[in-house]
């Protein structure tokens, strides 16, 4: 069974810092992993799609990588800005082919200025 | 990204009545859809798998009898909270699956916040 683990629950940091977002997953036999920001009280954003033949997605300041092998995905964000303040969610397929996405915990962001 | 939309984007509704919410695909044809719900300070928790033309499939502890999902067709599914109670008040969020056979994406509706008072 697919379960998903992101840490830290929460961050906070000066504006300007790179900072990484780690994901961890236990069914390695996925498809793809996808990463998404949520504002509070809104619905979802999608940032990063990684199929399982990249090893890394590249989107602006946002870099998202792939490796199955040992289960783990990062998300960095280089030169974090207040904007970026929300909350990040991992997912990856659900075990089996049945297209369900298993959500992490999220980390919550806070950039300072 | 392909569009979902969900409607309505807020409701509130006294205990005991039933609430409607739809999903639909705006830019292609979902044979799947799911639904998700989300508690305050919480994550996703996948409710229900909706499969146009055939029963929808519940995740474990989820009454399907208090959660109806219709998929009528390829681009409408539907989740009605009958006998609403405050403990169901949550955010209910949808998406519509999309797969080349080769590539697979959810695309997610901005959401339905639900109060029950």
């Amino acid at each position: 069974k697919q379960e998903v683990t992101q840490i830290p629950a929460a961050l906070s940091v000066p504006e300007g810092e790179n900072l990484v977002l780690n994901c961890s997953f236990t069914d390695s036999a996925i498809y793809n992993l996808q990463w998404f920001r949520q504002d509070p009280g809104k619905g979802l954003t999608s940032l990063l799609l990684i199929q399982s033949s990249q090893r890394e997605q590249t989107s602006g300041r946002l870099n998202a990588s792939l490796d199955k092998s040992s289960g783990r995905s990062t998300l960095y964000i280089a030169a974090s800005q207040p904007g970026d303040s929300a909350t990040y969610l991992c997912a990856a397929p659900g075990s089996g082919n049945t297209g369900k996405l298993i959500f992490g915990q999220g980390t919550t962001l806070q950039v300072k200025p | 990204g392909a569009v979902v939309s969900q409607h309505p984007s807020w409701v509130i509704c006294k205990s005991g009545t039933s609430v409607k919410i739809e999903c639909r695909s705006l830019d292609f044809q979902a044979t799947t859809m799911f639904w998700y719900r989300q508690f305050p300070k919480q994550s996703l928790m996948l409710m229900a798998t909706s499969n146009e033309g055939s029963k929808a499939t519940y995740e474990q502890g989820v009454e399907k009898d208090k959660f109806l999902i219709n998929h009528a067709s390829l681009t409408l599914s539907t989740l009605t909270v009958t006998s609403a109670h405050p403990e169901d008040s949550s955010f209910y969020i949808c998406s519509a699956y999309w797969t080349s056979g080769i590539y697979n994406e959810q695309f997610f509706g901005p959401g339905t916040r639900l109060t029950v008072l």
